[in-house]
């Protein structure tokens, strides 16, 4: 399996220009988390999808971030207005939980964000 | 809900030492513990997990981690560390039952001296 695959996976944009993550999570995994890392805060949930279903988007930042999940294959994380503060390593993890075990989740390589 | 300590932030040990890296837990029941690693440049790789029985468990990497209740610990082991173990380290709790979504630790980065 190729794992969880994020593109791009290096992003430099100007402030007030929209950003788009996107990311591939592994085949048969029904969720999918997106985290942003940064110096300041450490790794933070930002939302997360069950079965393409957005389940909580409490850690998104605000408005200016969106997140969808059109298929089982596919999401992507929206910036629009991108600001500096922005700036971090975006990673978007998959896992499979079964039965009374958490799996574990498997994480892409990231995508670092530069907003200028 | 659970939450998760890093009490040290760098770690520096010589290569061939032993490690320690600490682990404190906040949650009201048995949780589910995580250790991941992150190498430079890289996403975060699950070294080893802990669900339930024997409270010492082996993982990847020659690490080992043992889940102590009484002190709501999981802290991680190696005997001899490598160069390249330099790396951030990520422990992770969480709860059984609902949504089972981890919450992870500030980290902590290890630096190998040779």
């Amino acid at each position: 399996d190729a794992g969880v695959i994020q593109s791009p996976r290096h992003e430099v944009t100007e402030m007030g220009q929209e950003v788009t993550l996107r990311c591939k999570p592994i085949s048969g995994h029904d969720y999918l988390f997106w985290y942003r890392q940064t110096m300041m805060r450490g790794l933070e949930l930002l939302i997360y999808f069950n079965n393409n279903v957005p389940i909580d988007d409490s850690g998104m930042p605000e408005d200016r971030f969106s997140a969808k999940m059109p298929n089982a294959s596919f999401s992507t994380l929206k910036i629009q207005p991108s600001e500096p503060r922005d700036s971090a390593v975006y990673f978007c993890a998959s896992s499979s939980p079964t039965g009374a075990l958490t799996d574990t989740q498997y994480f892409g390589p990231g995508t670092r964000l530069t907003v200028l | 809900a659970q939450s998760v300590t890093q009490p040290d932030i760098h770690i520096t040990v010589s290569e061939g030492a032993s490690l320690e890296l600490r682990c404190n837990y906040s949650y009201g029941a048995t949780p589910y513990l995580f250790w991941y690693v992150q190498s430079p440049g890289q996403g975060l790789q699950l070294l080893l997990k802990y669900f339930s029985g024997d409270t010492l468990v082996q993982g990847i990497k020659g690490f080992e981690a043992e889940f102590k209740r009484s002190q709501s610990s999981f802290n991680l082991r190696k005997p001899s560390v490598h160069w390249s173990d330099a790396a951030e380290y990520f422990c992770a709790v969480g709860a059984r039952g609902g949504s089972y979504i981890p919450t992870f630790g500030r980290g902590t980065s290890l630096i190998v001296h040779p």
